[in-house]
């Protein structure tokens, strides 16, 4: 019954991997983002997508690319990982890219580059 | 560029308190301003989403108000209790972005 799911949860994993989150949602919504909760807590859009189109794209290093197999899916791959990347990573969704509705928030990947 | 500030960054009482959060934000040209909930190694819980054009919503012992105007936001908590204890963030939607989240306030209330 999750409306968001994000996997893996946890992912530890060495600097210069390759690594790829999903993120599911079974809310029916037509728009997904990925944010970024850093170590200080505070939380910052990276992307966003409309029915499978790029409608965000924060100064988000090109090694992070974002796809959007269809509208209940928003994957994050993150190519030659930096100790810098290691953060808490959220997958949201809502109704409407312009959004008059309220964004639903998985429980978040916790990614530790060793 | 919008910046969103919350004041306090950590708060503490005792149960029963009525206790409100402040957040502000500089640009005035918001969509919706939104208040979560968030536990220690949890995702957000949506708890009130006021738009531009509204001034308060309610939910329970939740009240959140927004002056557009002013650039300011209040949550207000009556009567606080122990599971009230978590980080509440504000957030404000605007047009070419997602939300702009502020640093949030940890509040902890005591048995």
């Amino acid at each position: 019954d999750t409306a968001v799911s994000q996997t893996p949860k946890y992912l530890v994993t060495q600097m210069g991997n390759d690594k790829s989150i999903k993120c599911e949602q079974n809310l029916g919504h037509d728009t997904m983002y990925w944010y970024k909760q850093d170590s200080k807590k505070f939380l910052k859009i990276m992307f966003s997508y409309n029915n499978k189109e790029l409608i965000i794209n924060e100064t988000v290093p090109n090694r992070f690319s974002p796809k959007s197999p269809d509208k209940a899916h928003l994957n994050l791959h993150i190519n030659s990982l930096e100790l810098g990347d290691s953060a808490v990573y959220f997958c949201a969704s809502s109704q409407g890219g312009r959004s008059n509705q309220p964004q639903h928030f998985g429980d978040g990947t916790r990614l530790s580059i060793l | 560029k919008q910046e969103v500030t919350q004041i306090p960054a950590a708060l503490s009482v005792p149960e029963g308190e009525n206790l409100v959060l402040n957040c502000s934000f500089t640009d005035s040209a918001i969509y919706n301003l939104q208040w979560f909930r968030q536990d220690p190694g949890k995702g957000l819980t949506s708890l009130l989403l006021i738009q531009s054009s509204q001034r308060e919503q309610t939910s329970g012992r939740l009240n959140a108000s927004l002056d557009k105007s002013s650039g300011r936001s209040t949550l207000y908590i009556a009567a606080s209790q122990p599971g009230d204890s978590a980080t509440y963030l504000c957030a404000v939607y605007q047009a070419g972005t997602a939300l702009i989240f502020g640093k949030g306030t940890t509040l902890s209330v005591s048995s």
